[in-house]
């Protein structure tokens, strides 16, 4: 079993719809990262959290520690917002960060 | 925010060859740097750790001699794939990690992508 579950692996959606996108993990953390994988292949590094909520536009990112789970929200998407989004996870004690496998996105206009 | 750079963005070399891939923290300095590699559909699977001014710390199966990690300065690191084969094209991706204490935020470069003929 991975450190880092995602859940869904795949996503497609309207223009406007709130989406939700879930990360679970089995390991003491320092933090976490979501980020953002365009077609491209460019990485965007959206939050990174300890504890809490945070909020950038159009785009909140919640954590619960004691429930080892994450989800990133995205409030009246846009097509331009289908993307590759990854959950990472970096170890208590660690450097490196632990990567989920990803969820894909799609926007349908 | 912060930016981390790579260049070349993109590059082909014939097989046997040896190609270089600089990564650039263009805004801060960058102690600790990471480089990762991504196949198609895939997830980012780290290669290797590097200090400014140390060796790198190579995952487990990542051939050191292969992937020759410098890290000469606290802005810049260099991935040189040494004589390239086909199975070494990918996508490889640096991130950075400012050198102040207590952060976790690192940083992601834009990726190059390898494709060796």
């Amino acid at each position: 079993k991975n450190e880092v579950e995602q859940s869904p692996q795949n996503l497609t959606a309207q223009e406007g719809e709130f989406i939700t996108i879930n990360c679970s993990y089995s390991v003491g953390i320092s933090a976490l990262h979501w980020l953002q994988q365009h077609p491209g292949g460019g990485i965007v590094s959206l939050f990174m959290l300890s504890s809490g909520k945070k909020k950038h536009g159009r785009l909140i990112a919640t954590i619960n520690i004691q429930e080892k789970h994450s989800s990133l929200h995205i409030t009246a998407s846009h097509p331009r917002d289908s993307a590759v989004y990854i959950c990472a996870v970096r170890i208590q004690g660690a450097q490196k960060l632990v990567f989920g496998q990803g969820t894909r996105l799609t926007i349908n206009p | 925010g912060a930016v981390v750079s790579q260049h070349p963005s993109w590059v082909i070399c014939k097989s046997g060859t040896s190609v270089k891939i600089e990564c650039r923290s263009l805004d801060f300095q960058a102690t600790t740097m990471f480089w990762y590699r991504q196949f198609p559909k895939q997830s980012l699977m780290l290669m290797a750790t590097s200090n400014e001014g140390s060796k790198a710390t190579y995952e487990q199966g990542v051939e050191k001699d292969k992937f020759l990690i410098n890290h000469a300065s606290l802005t810049l690191s260099t991935l040189t794939v040494t004589s390239a084969h086909p199975e070494d094209s990918s996508f490889y991706i640096c991130s950075a990690r400012p050198g102040h204490t207590k952060s976790y935020e690192q940083y992601f470069g834009p990726g190059t992508r390898l494709t060796v003929t």
